[in-house]
């Protein structure tokens, strides 16, 4: 069974600072990785999506990066904004020996607040 | 383009009756799958459909079903309501013309309140 664990569960910094989210999984046999933001009673937002190819994807100030061996992704948020204050969530979706896919599997989220 | 519409948006119902929701997949996604979120369990994989057949289903009672019809719309019900049924539930849309790496998109989400 799939498990994916996300640290830290909060993070409070100030406005400009990078910051780095992890996650991790149990089985590294993935088809992908996906990072979500959540903001409050709302639906998740796609942010970056890597396929266990890949080593790394990047879109504005947001980079993923992927370790599937070692069961390891990080968010890199550069120049935090008050904007960026949400949960973020990764989610994997494991592939089955005999082909197939589960659905995603998802992290409780890192919940972000980004002072201004 | 739109993008994933769920409704009803807030839904309120009582112990014992049954509720569908509703999701419409952007244009030309062939794959919905359907999640429920709760502040203890977060989310978790309910099913997924693609060209109106289940092709996956996570660890939830049979009182959960759901059904995709031949334009990629879905719809899922739930039998029975109980008071831990209260959640949001989100609805994601995939591409997936050749596999299951592509990117999912998800909806707003149905709030339902069982009382």
């Amino acid at each position: 069974k799939q498990e994916v664990t996300q640290i830290p569960a909060a993070l409070s910094v100030p406005e400009g600072e990078n910051l780095v989210l992890n996650c991790s999984f149990t089985d590294s046999a993935i088809y992908n990785l996906q990072w979500f933001r959540q903001d409050p009673g709302k639906g998740l937002t796609s942010l970056l999506l890597i396929q266990s190819s890949q080593r790394e994807q990047t879109s504005g100030r947001l980079n993923a990066s992927l370790d599937k061996s070692s069961g390891r992704s990080t968010l890199y948020i550069a120049a935090s904004q008050p904007g960026d204050s949400a949960t973020y969530l990764c989610a994997v979706r494991r592939a089955y020996s005999g082909g197939g896919a589960d659905g995603l599997t998802f992290g409780k989220g890192t919940h972000l607040i980004i002072q201004p | 383009k739109a993008g994933v519409t769920q409704t009803p948006r807030y839904l309120i119902k009582t112990r014992g009756q049954q509720v569908t929701l509703s999701c419409s997949p952007i244009s030309g996604h062939r794959s919905v799958s359907w999640y429920q979120q709760t502040p203890g369990q977060g989310l978790q994989f309910l099913f997924e459909y693609f060209s109106e057949t289940q092709r996956n289903k996570g660890n939830f009672p049979g009182r959960f079903s759901g059904r995709q019809f031949s334009n990629s719309r879905s719809e899922m019900n739930v039998s029975t309501l109980e008071l831990g049924d209260s959640a949001l539930y989100l609805c994601a849309s995939s591409l997936e013309t050749g596999g299951y790496n592509t990117e999912a998109f998800f909806g707003q989400g149905t709030r339902l309140t069982v009382v």
